[in-house]
């Protein structure tokens, strides 16, 4: 089965600043996607940005990138430019292709804090 | 586009009683998950459908929890007897049908159920 790790519970960041999560998994599957989501307060989780692992190019959504190593099994996202509207919890996700196993397999989640 | 709507937002409720949570997923997305979210952790799936159809429900625990999705729309989600270890916040995403294309989940925004 396959596992998502988040080993930093929580970090900190001050505005303007750069900040880099991490998150690794685990799979014995060549094709799959991978999804970092923000969860505010409001507790609605909201997509940040995606990544195809067949594609080799890292994804980046304005002031968000990915750096994804497929051999490593690791994707970080990384902030920049961090704003206090980035405060939340942030989860890393891993979906299998598999028609019968294409749930969302989600992290322990690391709390960021922006400090003024 | 609306989103992904759930209710009741929060639920406090007795231990032994029973609780139903409703969802409506956006409009055309045949495919409906239910999650829960112990609080500090990542949302564990519960039940997926694939329009009124269950894929998954290999992690619901079927003495207490039942699921349906008729007509293929609207969910509900029903606990009976509820357990102190059931309070978290439930969560229900859908998403279009997966044909191998990059495809997200979108989410509501979560009940949160609190038994005493």
């Amino acid at each position: 089965a396959q596992t998502v790790t988040q080993s930093q519970p929580e970090m900190s960041v001050q505005e303007a600043e750069t900040v880099t999560l991490s998150c690794t998994y685990d799979t014995s599957e060549s094709d799959y996607y991978l999804f970092w989501y923000k969860q505010p307060p409001s507790r609605q989780m909201i997509l940040v940005i995606r990544q195809e692992a067949y594609k080799q190019q890292n994804a980046t959504e304005n002031r968000f990138s990915v750096n994804f190593q497929k051999a490593a099994k690791s994707f970080s996202l990384k902030i920049s430019d961090s704003q206090l509207g980035d405060a939340a919890m942030y989860f890393c996700a891993y979906r299998s292709p598999d028609y019968n196993n294409n749930d969302m397999r989600f992290g322990a989640g690391t709390r960021l804090t922006v400090k003024p | 586009e609306a989103g992904v709507a759930q209710s009741p937002r929060y639920k406090i409720i007795e231990k032994r009683q029973s609780v139903a949570f409703w969802c409506n997923p956006i409009s055309g997305h045949a495919t409906l998950y239910w999650y829960q979210q112990i609080l500090g952790q990542g949302p564990k799936l519960l039940i997926q459908f694939q329009n009124n159809g269950v894929v998954d429900d290999s992690q619901l625990p079927k003495d207490r929890f039942s699921a349906e999705r008729l007509k293929g729309v609207d969910s509900t989600l029903k606990i009976q007897p509820a357990k102190l270890e059931d309070s978290a916040v439930y969560l229900c995403a859908s998403s279009l049908r997966w044909e191998g294309a990059l495809t997200e989940a979108f989410f509501g925004q979560g009940t949160r159920l609190t038994v005493v």
